[in-house]
């Protein structure tokens, strides 16, 4: 089977920076995204890792160690818009699904 | 095209009835996937589709759950027999081969009474 844990909730103020840890088991492992979500609202796509670094966009950026089963979502300059549940999520196997993990909440303050 | 649209957003149903959601991709997209997410879960895979072939499917997924893409475009999720527990939103996402961004659609809320 596949296991993912991350933080349930994590607290910053705005124009800080935020690390969000994920760590994973799973075999044939792929890759590691990472979708955000606001509240009532769908799912959306912020990065895929499939080797080793720092993958940078924007005020986002992620990062995998595949040795480790480790990775981490970097969130730069927050702003309250930030505000919302960030999944990590591994894709494994031959095909492209992908297993989320629990989320974590993101709550910014001014 | 505006994305992934599904239908209803919200179902209300009592149980043990039928229920049977739709889902459009983007257009362009040959691949289709179908989650549930419970509060304070994240999304939980059921089944995977490129164009028209059902590929992989939730081991977790009961005999009650059946999903078909008849011509590779969109896609219908029919649970029979509902359950109380088959409360969840249920989202439709969309990809093309060989990208690893998959866009998902608004969800169809089911509450089973």
């Amino acid at each position: 089977g596949q296991s993912l844990e991350q933080p349930s909730e994590v607290t910053a103020v705005e124009g800080a920076i935020v690390q969000i840890n994920c760590t994973y088991q799973t075999s044939g492992f792929y890759g590691l995204s990472w979708y955000q979500q606001h509240d009532g609202g769908a799912p959306t796509f912020l990065s895929y890792n499939g080797l080793d670094g720092l993958e940078e966009t924007g005020r986002f950026s992620s990062f995998l160690s595949r040795s480790d089963s480790y990775g981490y979502l970097l969130l730069q300059e927050l702003q309250m818009k930030d505000s919302a549940s960030y999944f990590c999520a591994v894709r494994a196997g031959g095909y492209s699904t992908l297993t989320f993990g629990k989320g974590t909440m993101l709550l910014v303050s001014p | 095209d505006t994305g992934v649209s599904q239908d209803p957003r919200h179902k209300i149903t009592k149980r043990g009835q039928n229920v049977t959601f739709r889902c459009d991709p983007i257009s362009e997209h040959n691949r289709l996937y179908w989650y549930r997410q419970t509060l304070g879960q994240g999304p939980e895979f059921l089944t995977y589709f490129q164009n028209e072939a059902q590929l992989e499917k939730s081991r977790l997924l009961s005999d009650r759950f059946s999903a078909e893409r008849p011509k590779g475009s969109f896609s219908t999720l029919e649970i029979q027999r509902t359950e109380q527990g088959d409360s969840a939103m249920y989202l439709c996402a969309s990809s093309l081969s060989g990208s690893n961004e998959q866009f998902f659609g608004p969800g169809t809320r089911l509450t089973v009474l």
